[in-house]
């Protein structure tokens, strides 16, 4: 079935970047995504990746996706305090041709430390 | 836009009580979806529609309900809560073609006692 494995914690240190990894199961899945959940709120879509790419780049995000492995990758530059948060990865699922289904990690509790 | 809102943003329940969670998008997306987050798990999907008339079920429906009359409102309820059903609720949407990324509400946070 399909799955999707996080770490489940990240320190680092405000300044430094921040890379959460991801592993997904479903090699039919045709976009990959990550949300950002901030303490007591709704998820945040942060960016997503198609399938065929390699690697997306948003400001100080950037996500490598490795196909061959079924590995995602999510770096920040310059992480700030205000990033901490909990990063969830998910994938698509393909159900009848389509697309929309998601499947969510656990989510990584990423602390930035002053 | 207001993007996805839900009502009530908490409610504490007793065992044996229904009540229904609200959900609209006015985003005119499509599709809709209901999930719950249990903490330290992701999200599991509990039901989704495609359009107004249509809905199926997640990964997790016992004990709910759905209805989609309407493009923009997509209710969830809970008959005979039980304390497995305290949860945070969240309701997305997304458009039906493209790439899908599905846009949350706020959640609601729910209580059974």
């Amino acid at each position: 079935g399909e799955d999707v494995e996080q770490s489940l914690f990240l320190s680092v240190r405000e300044g430094d970047s921040s890379v959460i990894n991801c592993t997904y199961t479903d090699s039919s899945s045709t976009y990959l995504y990550w949300y950002k959940q901030e303490p007591g709120a709704g998820l945040q879509l942060l960016t997503y990746i198609f399938s065929n790419m390699d690697m997306k780049q948003d400001q100080r995000l950037t996500v490598l996706l490795n196909k061959k492995d079924k590995h995602l990758s999510l770096r920040i530059a310059d992480t700030q305090t205000g990033d901490s948060a909990i990063y969830f990865c998910a994938e698509s699922i393909s159900s009848g041709g389509s697309n929309y289904k998601l499947t969510f990690g656990k989510g990584t509790l990423l602390t930035v430390n002053p | 836009n207001a993007g996805v809102t839900q009502t009530p943003k908490f409610r504490i329940l007793k065992i044996g009580q229904s009540m229904t969670l609200q959900c609209t998008q006015d985003m005119n997306h499509n599709y809709m979806y209901w999930y719950r987050q249990d903490p330290g798990m992701g999200l599991k999907l509990i039901y989704y529609s495609v359009g107004a008339g249509i809905t199926d079920k997640g990964e997790v429906p016992n004990g709910y309900n759905v209805s989609r009359s309407t493009t923009e409102d997509f209710p969830l309820r809970l008959e005979l809560a039980a304390p497995s059903q305290t949860s945070v609720y969240f309701c997305a949407s997304s458009r039906s073609t493209g790439s899908y990324e599905q846009y949350f509400g706020p959640g609601t946070r729910l209580t059974v006692t």
